[in-house]
């Protein structure tokens, strides 16, 4: 069975431009969920998407919005992009009820300059 | 906040058995036991599970303390590719989401 699997692995963007990221999950899961990580911050939650609908979000600004399609892919994209969100965005994926766990991708090393 | 507390860091020699601990003195009835690890620059792997019994498969055994406030982690051979950020979490398995809380782990390194 395929993993979770996202693209691109690595980006470079400037200062001002918009940015987006695609997740494609496990066949059969229906959740989808991203996450940032950072030195300062460690990995931090974005948002969880389920059956197309968001069901999370976590504490960021509103620059961070994300989707999930009828087949279960996810697109995340960042507007405006500010030299804080260099970072590595980690998608993650799981049936999406119940306590299965989720399972990663290697994740999008964004760098901004 | 994360629910969990763990060491910083933690060293293992190879070929011998490291247990990672893991308090969650506040969990509750409903939530599961998670464990995953991240190699530098990779997507953290899901390791284990449990919510009140013992859970073992080919990558660690899951030692779940009997009121469930705690709960260890046991990598039976330690190998050099065992070294890793260690994470503990635990997540309602009925609360409707998937959010995962991370806290900052325990880095395990394993000497030759």
């Amino acid at each position: 069975k395929a993993g979770v699997t996202q693209t691109p692995r690595y980006l470079i963007k400037t200062r001002g431009q918009q940015v987006t990221l695609s997740c494609s999950p496990i066949s059969g899961h229906r959740s989808v969920s991203w996450y940032q990580q950072t030195p300062g911050q460690g990995l931090q939650f974005l948002f969880e998407y389920f059956s197309e609908t968001q069901r999370n979000k976590g504490n960021f600004p509103g620059r961070f919005s994300g989707r999930q399609f009828s087949n279960s892919r996810s697109e995340m994209n960042v507007s405006t992009l500010e030299l804080g969100d260099s970072a590595l965005y980690l998608c993650a994926s799981s049936p999406g009820a119940g306590y299965q766990p989720q399972h990663f991708g290697d994740g999008t090393r964004l760098s901004i300059l | 906040d994360a629910k969990t507390t763990q060491p910083t860091s933690m060293d293992c020699a190879e070929g011998r058995a490291a247990n990672l601990p893991c308090n969650h003195s506040t969990i509750s009835g409903n939530e599961y036991v998670y464990w995953y690890r991240q190699i530098h620059s990779q997507g953290p792997q899901y390791i284990i599970h449990g919510l009140k019994n013992n859970e073992t498969n080919e990558m660690a055994s899951l030692i779940i303390t009997e009121d469930r406030k705690s709960s260890t982690l046991i990598l039976p051979h330690a190998t050099l590719r065992d070294t890793a950020v260690y994470y503990c979490i635990v997540r309602d398995s009925q609360g409707g989401s998937e959010k995962l809380v991370f806290g900052k782990g325990t880095k395990l390194t394993v000497n030759p």
